[in-house]
C-alpha cells in the first residue's frame, strides 16, 4: 500500500525568509517518484519539483528545493526567499503508476 | 509544457440532471487520463484512471454507474456525472499523461471544473 503524509495543515512564513514543508511517504515499490504541487485559490495544480527514488542528488528548481531523505522516507519542500505570491496550498504526491496526494499544507506568507 | 484543458470551468445544474465534463490534451497524445475530485479544503482524491480505448478503472468507493468515463481518443476523455445530487458538488480535475518519453511519468493537470448541484 502507498501512503503519503503531510502533518502541517497550515504554516506561516515572513516574506523573504525560507520555509520547509514536511512530507513523509510509505511505499513498497523500489522505483517511485515524489512530486510537489502548488494550488492557488484559482484551483489549478502547478507543478513545482520532482524527485526520483534513484536520484542521488536533491532536486532543485529555482527557489524550490527538495530535501530527499530516502532512508527516512521523507521529501520535504524548501522554499527560499518567500514571496507574497507563494501563499497557496501545497501538495506532496507519490507516484508509481498513479499519483497519491497528501492532505496538503496551506502556506501564508506575511508581508 | 504540455497543456490540458477542461470544459466547462464552472457548471450549475439542478438535482437529477446529468453533467458532462471534457478533458482535452491540446499538444500531446494522452494514453492515460486521470479524474480527481476535490472537496473544499481537502486533498485531491483519485476517482478513476482511463486508458484510451478501454474501460476506466475506478477507485474503491467510486460508483462507476454514477461517474461515467469515456476515453474515446488520445486527446479527449469525458466524465459524466449522472443524476447529480447536491453531495456531488465538488471541484473535478483531470490530468493526462503521455506514457512515453518521460522518465518520471509526469501528469499534466487541467484547470478544473467546479460543479454545483442545486
Amino acid at each position: 500500500a502507498q501512503k503519503i503524509t503531510q502533518t502541517q495543515p497550515g504554516m506561516f512564513v515572513q516574506e523573504k525568509e525560507a520555509v520547509t514543508l514536511d512530507c513523509t511517504y510509505d511505499t513498497s515499490d523500489q522505483s517511485y517518484g515524489l512530486f510537489w504541487y502548488k494550488q492557488p485559490s484559482s484551483g489549478e495544480m502547478i507543478f513545482l519539483i520532482y524527485q526520483g527514488s534513484y536520484d542521488e542528488q536533491n532536486a532543485t528548481e529555482g527557489r524550490y528545493s527538495l530535501n530527499f531523505q530516502k532512508a527516512r522516507k521523507s521529501a520535504n519542500l524548501v522554499i527560499s526567499a518567500s514571496q507574497l505570491g507563494d501563499s497557496a496550498m501545497y501538495f506532496c504526491a507519490l507516484s508509481s503508476y498513479k499519483l497519491i496526494f497528501g492532505s496538503g499544507t496551506r502556506l501564508l506568507v506575511r508581508p | 509544457g504540455a497543456v490540458v484543458s477542461q470544459h466547462p470551468s464552472r457548471v450549475i445544474c439542478k438535482s437529477g440532471t446529468s453533467v458532462k465534463i471534457e478533458c482535452r490534451s491540446l499538444d500531446f497524445q494522452a494514453t492515460t487520463m486521470f479524474w480527481y475530485r476535490q472537496f473544499p479544503k481537502q486533498s485531491l482524491m483519485l476517482m478513476a484512471t482511463s486508458n484510451e480505448g478501454s474501460k476506466a478503472t475506478y477507485e474503491q468507493g467510486v460508483e462507476k454507474d454514477k461517474f461515467l468515463i469515456n476515453h474515446a481518443s488520445l486527446t479527449l476523455s469525458t466524465l459524466t456525472v449522472t443524476s447529480a445530487h447536491p453531495e456531488d458538488s465538488s471541484f473535478y480535475i483531470c490530468s493526462a499523461r503521455s506514457g512515453g518519453g518521460q522518465g518520471y511519468n509526469e501528469q499534466f493537470f487541467g484547470p478544473g471544473t467546479r460543479l454545483t448541484v442545486l
